[in-house]
């Protein structure tokens, strides 16, 4: 079955500066891979994804790029905010195949 | 639409109880999924339903855990014999097609004493 690994597990930055999450997965047959936020306490939310017809999709500060080859997507937040402090998930899903795999999840901390 | 509405929020259960988790899915989603997420950890996949169909439960244990989608009502998670180890957070989603992203609700967070 598929496995979905994310790293770092924990990330640490200066308000502005930018984060980047990377995760690896292993069925090659995946080809949904969204990304959710989940702050203390509260629901995991949809924050962007991005299908396996393409490389890159950006939505404001937010960008995930997928490397179908090498089976390697990552999340990047550019000029990070003290509101983006969260645990960021991401996810592979096989259209028609069920389910949702989803990473161990990035504790992303952004200090002021 | 008022979104995946879960409920109780919070349940408390003495072991060996049984606990009833409830989930409505958004108004026109089909599919319901139901992940059990532990402290400090991520999202496992315990079970994938349509309307009166389990079509995917690889991620339930095989004892004590059911679930069931009815033609009319929510969906339930049931546990029978609550063991302090069950203990967790269980989220429910819903999606409108089987390809597309999770709409999450609050969750239901389950405490075994």
């Amino acid at each position: 079955g598929e496995n979905v690994e994310q790293h770092p597990s924990t990330l640490s930055v200066q308000e502005g500066d930018s984060a980047v999450i990377k995760c690896t997965y292993s069925d090659s047959a995946s080809n949904y891979f969204p990304w959710y936020k989940q702050e203390l306490g509260k629901r995991p939310q949809l924050i962007i994804d991005i299908r396996s017809n393409v490389g890159e999709k950006k939505d404001q500060r937010i960008a995930v790029t997928l490397n179908k080859t090498a089976k390697h997507f990552s999340l990047h937040i550019t000029e990070t905010q003290p509101e983006d402090s969260a645990v960021y998930f991401c996810a592979a899903s096989i259209t028609g195949g069920f389910k949702t795999i989803f990473g161990a999840g990035t504790r992303l901390f952004v200090k002021a | 639409n008022a979104g995946v509405m879960q409920n109780p929020r919070h349940l408390v259960r003495r072991r060996g109880q049984e606990a009833r988790l409830r989930c409505s899915p958004m108004k026109g989603h089909s599919h319901v999924y139901w992940y059990r997420q532990l402290p400090e950890e991520g999202l496992k996949f315990m079970v994938y339903l349509q309307k009166e169909n389990i079509i995917d439960e690889s991620g339930m244990p095989k004892e004590r855990f059911s679930a069931e989608f009815p033609k009319e009502g929510p969906s339930i998670l049931r546990i029978q014999q609550v063991v302090r180890g069950d203990s967790a957070a269980y989220f429910c989603a819903s999606s409108l097609r089987e390809e597309d992203g999770y709409t999450f609700g609050s969750g239901t967070r389950l405490t075994v004493v």
